[in-house]
């Protein structure tokens, strides 16, 4: 199957800083990739679905400005935690889905993300 | 919004022993998505269903979505330690804009 990744795997960082999540789709392009997230053994909770080209649609309750999603190429998405807080801490899932055969969606590995 | 209710939430199988997983839907599925997670790592996909009475195997896997479109099952034959793990059922909404709605996840646990 398509293969997707997420950069870094794992990060630390303080409260107040900002830290910037990639996923990228390595061997299909992706019109659309999804931001998830996983608090510990709950399910996934979309967060927004980010669009080549075009502005993220997020999902009510997630804070734009908070969560700077950027869809800058068909295989790169970029997401963004603005300001983070020990909140924010969380498992970041991203998944693409191939543009040749929509109801196929690939995730990503996901980005631990520890605020301390 | 789509809900999604998976049973049992966590089981354990002695190896060799079949187990079934329950995906219960508060809408008409019109997409059912399997996926498998290990913990703190990203999901496989397992199958996808879509119309009433549809049924998939996959080696030792195989999931049914009800005719009703309501309900789906994941069944594991004669499980094995690799079969550990943490399962997903995720649902396309009827908008068709392949935004999925995931239930809780079924953990399950192999005895050797």
């Amino acid at each position: 199957g398509a293969v997707v990744s997420q950069h870094p795997s794992r990060v630390i960082c303080k409260s107040g800083t900002s830290v910037k999540i990639e996923c990228r789709s390595l061997d299909f392009q992706a019109t659309t990739m999804f931001w998830y997230r996983q608090f510990p053994k709950k399910s996934l909770m979309l967060m927004a679905t980010s669009n080549e080209g075009s502005k993220a649609t997020y999902e009510q309750g997630v804070e734009k400005d908070k969560f700077l999603i950027n869809h800058a190429s068909l295989t790169l998405s970029t997401l963004t935690v603005t300001s983070a807080h020990p909140e924010d801490s969380s498992f970041y899932i991203c998944s693409a889905r191939l543009a040749s055969s929509p109801y196929e969606q690939y995730f990503g590995p996901g980005t631990r993300l520890t605020v301390t | 919004s789509q809900e999604l209710e998976q049973s049992p939430q966590s089981l354990i199988v002695q190896e060799g022993k079949n187990l079934t997983i329950n995906c219960t839907s508060s809408k008409t599925l019109y997409g059912l998505y399997w996926y498998k997670q290990k913990y703190g790592e990203g999901l496989i996909f397992l199958m996808m269903l879509q119309k009433g009475g549809e049924e998939k195997s996959h080696e030792k896997i195989t999931a049914k979505l009800d005719e009703k479109k309501q309900q789906s099952s994941l069944h594991i034959t004669a499980s094995q330690p690799s079969h550990a793990g943490i399962y997903l059922c995720g649902a396309d909404g009827e908008t068709n804009d392949y935004k999925l709605s995931f239930g809780a996840g079924t953990t399950v646990t192999v005895r050797a």
